[in-house]
């Protein structure tokens, strides 16, 4: 059965811990990417990964850290540096898909179930 | 100007009318589109991607897409109960940029 997984559901950590969400998928995507969602808002980029052993922050890093070491497992630490962690995060993951030729590529990205860390 | 603007909503439609929703993106070099469906408390569900002008439709939800116009929207026919959701707008290169969403509610 082919997907992402995210745990735990729910994480509930007191201030100036540090918390690592963990992600996993077995769809054999090259690119997996970190999201957070606050209420009533859309999707913001955390980091993301293109390749194993690489990976570049998105728009909102400072307090975060990834690492890439494995195609399937791409987990993210939320450190005590992060200023309003409480939030909804949500992994993805993606594969190339050719537009054509010389058009590019897409990458539809599809997503885990979400980890909802809650930060007292 | 944000990158991904949706009509802020929230849209309430009747069951069985259509809903529709509308996105502009600001990156004319924009190539693909998409549109995620997300249950309150659930993660985003990809139901929609289109690449070229014009529409796309796919059983009750139909996309549209117009690059000179640099907008893309989605509508929703026949809508259900089961449509109630926030509908998000991304668009890409190789990372998305969302839009912060319209909740759409069908009344029965």
């Amino acid at each position: 059965d082919g997907g992402i997984t995210q745990s735990p559901k729910y994480l509930f950590r007191k201030e100036g811990q540090n918390v690592t969400l963990s992600c996993e998928q077995n769809l054999n995507h090259d690119a997996m990417y970190w999201y957070r969602q606050d209420p009533g808002q859309g999707l913001r980029l955390i980091y993301y990964s293109q390749i194993v052993n690489d990976f570049q922050k998105g728009d909102i890093a400072e307090g975060y850290s990834v690492s890439r070491e494995k195609k399937e497992s791409f987990p993210l630490t939320v450190t005590s540096a992060q200023k309003n962690p409480t939030a909804f995060y949500l992994c993805a993951s993606s594969a190339p898909r050719s537009l054509g030729t010389g058009v590019g590529s897409s990458y539809e990205q599809y997503f885990g179930p979400g980890t909802r860390l809650t930060v007292t | 100007q944000k990158e991904v603007e949706q009509n802020s909503g929230p849209l309430s439609v009747p069951e069985g009318a259509i809903a529709s929703l509308n996105c502009t993106y600001s990156d004319r070099g924009s190539q693909s589109f998409f549109w995620y469906r997300q249950y309150s408390g659930k993660s985003p569900e990809l139901i929609m991607s289109i690449y070229s002008n014009g529409d796309k439709e796919d059983g009750r939800f139909t996309a549209q897409l117009n690059k000179a116009s640099q907008y893309v929207s989605l509508l929703i026919r026949d809508s259900q109960p089961s449509d109630s959701a926030t509908y998000l707008c991304a668009v890409n290169d190789y990372k998305l940029s969302f839009g912060a969403g319209t909740t759409v509610t069908v009344r029965a």
